[in-house]
């Protein structure tokens, strides 16, 4: 079964640095996501995005985050300048139809900021 | 914009029951709900659309009741299998985007 996959599966980064998440959502998947969960709680809505442009952000996607699908194949998320309260798991996911289709999940990254 | 869920955590013996709730103050086009065990990804459970019921498993089951907005997740002869942390994910319309409820850790001992 085609599945999303995550790389790298953890990230350390200094704080102040750039670091850039990529995803692999399923070949025939028309909508893709970034989620955040910092540990122990939910699961957080960053981003959405379709037809090669965001089509929904939450309160946490701020000027410091960025999306990407640079090749038609990889889904990025790129933070400019990293934050302690940045650690957290980036969960990309990846569905055929909004709303009425499931979303799969990557395994997620586990971002670590120092 | 967030669902709300109960509980928050719950504790069976194999063999038990268990009834988790989403609701939401805004009309609903869809609720999806989810099992993620530590640390691991989220995985589908199943979909309920507005007028309509869809079962996802055997054993665990789900309604919606349009009129409350509000979704229950049926978990029936509990299974160790069934640990793990609940979340309905709310979608108010076809075109914007799921958000999450606070999760419900269920925890089945033998």
């Amino acid at each position: 079964e085609p599945e999303v996959t995550q790389t790298p599966s953890h990230q350390v980064t200094q704080m102040g640095q750039e670091v850039i998440l990529r995803c692999v959502p399923i070949s025939n998947h028309l909508y893709f996501y970034w989620y955040r969960q910092i540990l122990g709680q939910k699961v957080e809505f960053l981003v959405s995005f379709y037809n090669n442009e965001i089509s929904e952000k939450s309160e946490i996607f701020d000027d410091q985050f960025s999306v990407e699908r640079p090749d038609g194949s990889n889904f990025t998320l790129k933070i400019r300048s990293t934050k302690l309260e940045d650690s957290a798991m980036y969960f990309c996911a990846s569905t055929r139809g909004q709303g009425w289709q499931p979303q799969h999940f990557g395994d997620g990254t586990r971002l670590s900021i120092l | 914009q967030q669902p709300v869920q109960s509980p928050q955590a719950v504790i069976l013996r194999e063999g038990e029951d268990a009834v988790i709730n989403c609701s939401s103050s805004k009309a609903l086009y869809s609720v999806h709900w989810y099992r993620q065990k530590h640390g691991e990804a989220p995985v589908f459970l199943m979909i309920l659309l507005k007028g309509g019921e869809q079962k996802g498993h055997e054993k665990i089951s789900a309604s919606f009741n349009e009129k409350k907005q509000q979704s229950s997740l049926y978990l029936t002869a509990s299974q160790l299998s069934y640990s793990g942390t609940y979340f309905c994910g709310t979608f108010r319309d076809n075109n914007n985007d799921m958000r999450f409820g606070a999760g419900t850790r269920l925890t089945v001992k033998p």
